[in-house]
């Protein structure tokens, strides 16, 4: 298995402003990836995080309002810039491991934005 | 990554077998049948996955049909913590860039009653 934390697990922000979520794995893994999942919705891919690279975004996610890093194997960011109260949102940080390709998912990050 | 068709929900007695229907008709060959769930305020977990056979792990048993076109995952004794949204997805393995097509519908909710 993998063990996911995320930071922060929960905040409120006002528009306009920004917030960083970091994600750390306890052990090397293959990819990273960003949901989001809006109030009563399913989970939504924003995008992968590619480790030295930029990341692979969705359809409907671009860099400037959701900048991603991923600086090693087990660590990445995803920024939600200039908010507003339609990014409210549960944001979760998944991971697969080899060699069975499982995936897991972190706690979640929970954003209300004013 | 075919669509899938859930039940919106469901209920189950406790200590009875939990049967999750899952229909995927426009699975191509090289795409697996995964499924997660989702207990309020958390991550998705992870509960089994194949391809073609059935698979059984500590959590639960995954049936497919001989032409792959639907699939139940099986909880063989329901709990009232097993009451959670249950997603059935179908995918490519994580190469290349068969994960960016992941897509998680709305699944089922199942409700373990006492």
């Amino acid at each position: 298995s993998a063990v996911i934390s995320q930071k922060p697990s929960r905040d409120i922000c006002q528009r306009g402003t920004s917030l960083t979520i970091q994600c750390q794995v306890d052990s090397q893994v293959t990819m990273m990836f960003w949901y989001r999942q809006q109030p009563g919705q399913s989970l939504t891919l924003i995008a992968t995080a590619n480790q030295g690279s930029e990341a692979t975004y969705e359809s409907g996610f671009v860099i400037d309002k959701f900048p991603i890093s991923r600086p090693n194997l087990t660590f990445s960011t995803l920024t939600v810039s200039n908010m507003s109260p339609e990014d409210s949102s549960i944001y979760l940080c998944s991971v697969v491991k080899a060699p069975d390709n499982e995936q897991f998912f972190g706690p979640g990050t929970r954003l209300t934005v004013l | 990554d075919a669509k899938t068709t859930q039940p919106t929900s469901m209920d189950c007695a406790e200590g009875r077998a939990a049967n999750l229907p899952c229909n995927h008709s426009t699975i191509s060959g090289n795409e697996y049948v995964y499924w997660y769930r989702q207990i309020h305020s958390q991550g998705p977990q992870y509960i089994i996955h194949g391809l073609k056979n059935n698979e059984t792990n500590e959590m639960a048993s995954l049936i497919i049909t001989e032409d792959r076109k639907s699939s139940t995952l099986i909880l063989p004794h329901a709990t009232l913590r097993d009451t959670a949204v249950y997603y059935c997805i179908v995918r490519v393995g994580f190469s290349g860039s068969g994960a960016n097509n992941l897509f998680f519908g709305t699944g089922t909710r199942l409700t373990v009653i006492p």
